[in-house]
């Protein structure tokens, strides 16, 4: 069984400062890992993944991932916060099993906001 | 880009109505899925389809059933709608037969059931 954990409903950050919202996962092979995000009234808009090879993953907006294999955690990350990140994160997770599954699990996610 | 349109923003049912809820996608995926989101629940998957005229169960499948006649068309039914099925709904279609492409949303269906 795969899942994933987002630890924190909610994330306040003042506009400038660096951001990170977490994401720990469980599955029994490999995972694979996506972040998303969702604006009031919109759906989820992908911003990255990781599949293999390099542990920091590069996004949009600027959001960037590093993958920890022995903490099983995948935090998303941006050095510096802007007012128009508020919005609502998702951190999902597949297990790679190599037949071809295609469910993935989300985590509750993470409402960051970001103050002037 | 990839675009998937749900045909309706808001839409309010009485209990016991049979709701179809409908997605397109302009991308030619193979892949489609419907979720149900709510507050501190997050994201659960009802049904996905990995090809026409086929369904898999999801999470949550009670009370729903599905159709995918065309490869751009999915659909979700509501048999019997009750007000626990008062949600937000979201469509999602991605590409290929791996499991590594991400999945692309439509604008959700935010449905009462009165």
């Amino acid at each position: 069984a795969q899942s994933v954990a987002q630890p924190e409903d909610q994330v306040n950050v003042a506009e400038g400062n660096p951001l990170t919202v977490k994401c720990t996962y469980s599955v029994s092979g490999n995972p694979y890992l996506f972040w998303y995000v969702q604006y009031p009234n919109r759906g989820l808009q992908f911003l990255l993944k990781y599949i293999t090879g390099d542990n920091l993953v590069k996004g949009s907006y600027g959001f960037e991932a590093e993958f920890n294999k022995s903490q099983t955690s995948f935090h998303l990350k941006k050095p510096s916060a802007l007012v128009s990140d508020s919005a609502l994160y998702f951190c999902a997770v597949r297990d790679y099993s190599g037949a071809g599954s295609y469910q993935l699990t989300f985590g509750k996610g993470t409402k960051l906001s970001v103050i002037p | 880009d990839v675009k998937v349109t749900q045909s309706s923003r808001y839409l309010v049912k009485r209990t016991g109505e049979k709701v179809f809820l409908e997605c397109v996608q302009d991308m030619d995926h193979e892949n489609m899925f419907w979720y149900r989101q709510d507050p501190g629940l997050g994201l659960r998957l009802i049904y996905f389809s990995y090809d026409v005229k086929m369904k898999e169960k999801g999470d949550i499948p009670e009370g729903y059933s599905v159709s995918r006649e065309k490869k751009e068309r999915f659909s979700l039914i509501l048999e019997s709608a009750s007000t626990n099925q008062t949600s937000m709904y979201l469509c999602a279609s991605s590409w290929g037969q791996t499991s590594n492409q991400p999945q692309h949303f439509g604008d959700g269906t935010r449905l009462s059931i009165l």
